[in-house]
Formats: structure tokens, C-alpha cells, sequence
């Protein structure tokens, strides 16, 4: 068990740039979150996948964003037509079964800079 | 709209003393709370929860107390570590129609324990 890897660590793009995101969750785990953290905020929901299906997405979830979870393993974010108000970390977490008494186990994040 | 809200930024103890880290809901529906905490650079780990049906959670150094009809849940860390220093999160649970057990996040609180 490696834990949640996210790739890559960092990003610096520019301003109208797509990026992608990937994260490998814990094998053995059927759900997956993304949240996207900005400076002084806690972590905001943006969508959650169970296996393959992507079952909610947050309204902070703008058409600009997508994601996947093709085969119901690794998940992929993308944000096409980057602005600067996507700056920000974006953490993937994983869980098996209920997450409220074992909580997520969540991965180190993508730290999105765009200039 | 600030569900979960941690209104002291950072608390600073000696080590040994007990630190008592503070959270607020303002949402009748959470039934979950949770702890995390995070180190610079890493992402957030899963630390302790409490059902809305208890009022005191307990692990090793860690206890959560709920008071519901306050609508407040706080922390105790007994005794307080050095290693303990990292921001805290307090985290609410909702089940959602879609199946997903989302976490509204505080803003977090800094805590440092001095030697």
C-alpha cells in the first residue's frame, strides 16, 4: 500500500492553457474525491467517483473541468482554458467503504500555478 | 456561507499542556465530524471522528467532545507533543442524494507546541 499518489506535484501554466491531473488511489478502494484547496481555505468538495461512475459534482465543478475514472482506477482532472483563479491545490483522496469513522486517506496534491 | 467554521486561526501550548483546538457547524444535517491533520507539503490525514449520536470520542492522546445542541465539537490533544505542531482541520459529513459522503472543511487552525 503506497498510499494516494497524485502527479505531478506541481504546475505553472499559463493563463488560457489546459492541464491534466492524474491520481492513483489505494488500490483496494472504490471511492474517489477531489477537492481543491486555495491559501487559507480549507479543502472544497468538487466531485466524487464511485468505481467508474462519477456520482456528484460540485457546482465549483465550472464546465472547464472534467474528470474521469476510467476502469475504476486511476482518476484524471482536467481543466481546459486555465485562469488565474484556478490557482490552487487540488487533492485527490480515496476510501473503501464508509470514510465517516475511518475518514479518506487523501494524497500530497497538484499545486496549480497559472501566470 | 461558512458551514464548518474554526474561528481561532492558531494556538500555541507547551509541551506536555493540553491543546484544545475549537470547531462550529452551522448545519442541522451533518452527522459525521472529523479531525485532520496536516503537515506543510503533504496532504491532510485522517486523525479522529465522532458520530452525531455520541458526545465524546477518545483515542490515545486524542479526544473529540460534541456538544449538538451548541452545534460545536472541539479537540483535546493530552499531552501535547512537538510533533503535534501542524494545522488542523475540522471536517462535517453529509450523505449526499448521489451516494457520496462529502466533507465541508473549517479554514483550519495552526497549532505549534513548543518544547
Amino acid at each position: 500500500d503506497t498510499g494516494v499518489s497524485q502527479d505531478p506535484r506541481h504546475k505553472i501554466t499559463k493563463r488560457g492553457q489546459n492541464v491534466t491531473f492524474r491520481c492513483d488511489p489505494i488500490s483496494e478502494h472504490n471511492r474517489l474525491y477531489w477537492y481543491r484547496q486555495t491559501l487559507g481555505q480549507g479543502p472544497e468538495f468538487l466531485t466524487y467517483f464511485q468505481n467508474e461512475a462519477q456520482l456528484e459534482k460540485s457546482r465549483l465543478l465550472s464546465d472547464r473541468f472534467s474528470a474521469e475514472r476510467p476502469k475504476g482506477s486511476f482518476s484524471t482532472l482536467e481543466i481546459q482554458r486555465t485562469e488565474q483563479g484556478d490557482s490552487a491545490m487540488y487533492l485527490c483522496a480515496s476510501s473503501s467503504g464508509t470514510s465517516r469513522t475511518l475518514g479518506y486517506t487523501f494524497g500530497s496534491g497538484t499545486r496549480l500555478t497559472v501566470v | 456561507d461558512q458551514q464548518v467554521k474554526q474561528n481561532s486561526p492558531s494556538l500555541s501550548v507547551q509541551e506536555g499542556r493540553i491543546s484544545i483546538l475549537n470547531c462550529d457547524y452551522t448545519n442541522s444535517m451533518f452527522d459525521y465530524f472529523l479531525w485532520y491533520k496536516k503537515y506543510p507539503a503533504e496532504g491532510p490525514t485522517f486523525l479522529i471522528s465522532i458520530s452525531s449520536i455520541k458526545d465524546k470520542n477518545e483515542d490515545g492522546r486524542f479526544t473529540v467532545f460534541l456538544n449538538k445542541s451548541a452545534k460545536h465539537l472541539s479537540l483535546h490533544i493530552v499531552p501535547s507533543q512537538p510533533g503535534d505542531s501542524a494545522v488542523y482541520f475540522c471536517a462535517a459529513s453529509l450523505l449526499t442524494q448521489g451516494g457520496s459522503e462529502k466533507l465541508v472543511f473549517g479554514k483550519g487552525m495552526k497549532l505549534t507546541v513548543n518544547p
